[in-house]
């Protein structure tokens, strides 16, 4: 079945620390994405990529890091720079605009 | 400033009646439309989407139309059931660009249909 796992779906760090959030897909698409949801919010775009090997920053990029080595994975890294990383993040994958994003399930990260 | 705007953060309806959710945007060059649909602790669904050639396009109880010289668009459930009861996204792009065809989405509804 094809999808977009995100992982772990909830994670604790502490104030200081970087962690990565996993994302990754099967479907083969192009571009893929990186939202938070904060309430009240709506999804704001962290970072995107519509190819291996490139990314762009999105609105709230600071804080945030990407890679985007293979086509099926792209890693969200929250670093210690990020001054409210408590959110929920949502990843998704996109072949073309018509056929819109495909998102996973999230990750809740909270910071203690 | 934003480009899609979702200006009800709540809607309550009486389950068989119709909910309508709004949505306006701001970019002419918008030219396709979707509408997500999120429930807590999920990520978002595709509900339906619209092209700009259209006015109007239906999907069983879901239909979206879109005014684009308001550049205004709805969507209405009908009969609403109580299992719609979600936050509703609306979600707009532009073929040509800076955001290089990439989905800009509204605040979100959040839709309540009581039993």
């Amino acid at each position: 079945d094809g999808g977009i796992t995100q992982s772990p779906k909830y994670l604790f760090r502490k104030e200081g620390q970087n962690v990565t959030l996993s994302c990754e897909q099967n479907l083969n698409h192009d571009a893929m994405y990186w939202y938070r949801q904060d309430p009240g919010q709506g999804l704001r775009l962290i970072y995107y990529s519509q190819i291996v090997n490139d990314f762009q920053k999105g609105d709230i990029a600071e804080g945030y890091s990407v890679s985007r080595e293979k086509k099926e994975s792209f890693p969200l890294t929250v670093t210690s720079a990020q001054k409210n990383p408590t959110a929920f993040y949502l990843c998704a994958s996109s072949q073309n605009r018509v056929y819109g994003y495909t998102f996973g399930s999230g990750t809740r990260l909270t910071v203690v | 400033d934003q480009q899609v705007k979702q200006n009800s953060p709540s809607l309550s309806v009486q389950e068989g009646r119709i909910s309508i959710l709004n949505c306006d945007y701001t970019n002419s060059m918008f030219d396709y439309f979707l509408w997500y649909k999120k429930y807590p602790a999920e990520g978002p669904t595709f509900l339906i989407s619209i092209s700009s050639i259209k006015d109007k396009n239906e999907d069983g109880r879901f239909t979206v139309f879109l005014n684009k010289s308001a550049k205004h668009l709805s969507l209405h459930i009908v009969p609403s059931q109580p299992g719609d009861s979600a936050v509703y996204f609306c979600a707009a792009s532009a073929r040509y660009g800076g955001s290089q065809g990439n989905l800009i989405f509204g605040k979100g509804t959040k839709l309540s249909v009581k039993p």
